[in-house]
């Protein structure tokens, strides 16, 4: 079955604890991508990746860490987590860098910081 | 830069009546538009898409929106609500040659009673 799949799903963690969240697809797409979703702000883009070893900022990058060594896996880490990275991260992937491919998503992770 | 308004946080309707969700778009070239619905405890799916092939786009479980370049608007409607539509739908438009990256909407919560 074709899918993106996250682990963990849900996670609760301390301040300052490093943690990693994985994400993998079966589907060879070039492009993938991490999001968080806060309640009314939609979903934001944290990081991007084009292609193995490429990858760039989304629109709130800060406190987050991504790494793309092979084309299915592109784990989001954090180095030092904070009570405000409490949020529903997906991770997304597209056959192409094209603005008309949709995205595919995973189930999402449910990050608590205390 | 490109931005995308959801009017309605939560709309409610009773069974079998139309959905009609809001979606506003501001973008300095031709966009691509997306609407994306999230069941509980799951993943984005996507919806339908607009790539102006056709204003009129049909997608997945009777749902269609009509992209108007004058209004600016991406309304996603359909006639008959049934008890499953209730989910959290996301309208989303891709940025200036960026790709496939998105500018997402902050989401309307679709309640449906009996």
């Amino acid at each position: 079955e074709a899918q993106v799949t996250q682990n963990p799903r849900y996670l609760i963690t301390v301040t300052g604890k490093k943690l990693t969240v994985t994400c993998s697809q079966n589907m060879n797409h070039e492009y993938m991508s991490w999001y968080r979703q806060d309640p009314g702000l939609g979903l934001r883009q944290i990081y991007y990746s084009m292609n193995v070893e490429v990858t760039d900022k989304g629109d709130v990058p800060e406190g987050y860490k991504v790494s793309r060594k092979e084309k299915r896996n592109f784990p989001l880490i954090l180095e030092s987590p904070s009570p405000n990275q409490t949020s529903l991260y997906f991770c997304a992937s597209s056959p192409r860098q094209q603005p008309s491919y949709e995205q595919y998503f995973g189930p999402g992770t449910r990050l608590t910081v205390t | 830069a490109q931005s995308v308004t959801q009017l309605g946080s939560h709309v409610s309707v009773s069974e079998g009546a139309l959905v009609l969700l809001r979606c506003n778009y501001s973008s300095s070239v031709p966009p691509y538009l997306f609407w994306y619905v999230q069941y509980p405890n799951q993943g984005l799916q996507l919806l339908l898409k607009y790539t102006s092939a056709a204003t009129l786009v049909k997608g997945i479980n009777g749902f269609e929106a009509e992209f108007k370049k004058s209004e600016t608007s991406f309304h996603l409607t359909k006639p008959s609500a049934h008890m499953s539509d209730a989910a959290e739908y996301f309208c989303a438009v891709t940025r200036n040659n960026a790709g496939n990256m998105l500018t997402f909407g902050g989401g309307t919560r679709l309640m449906v009673k009996p």
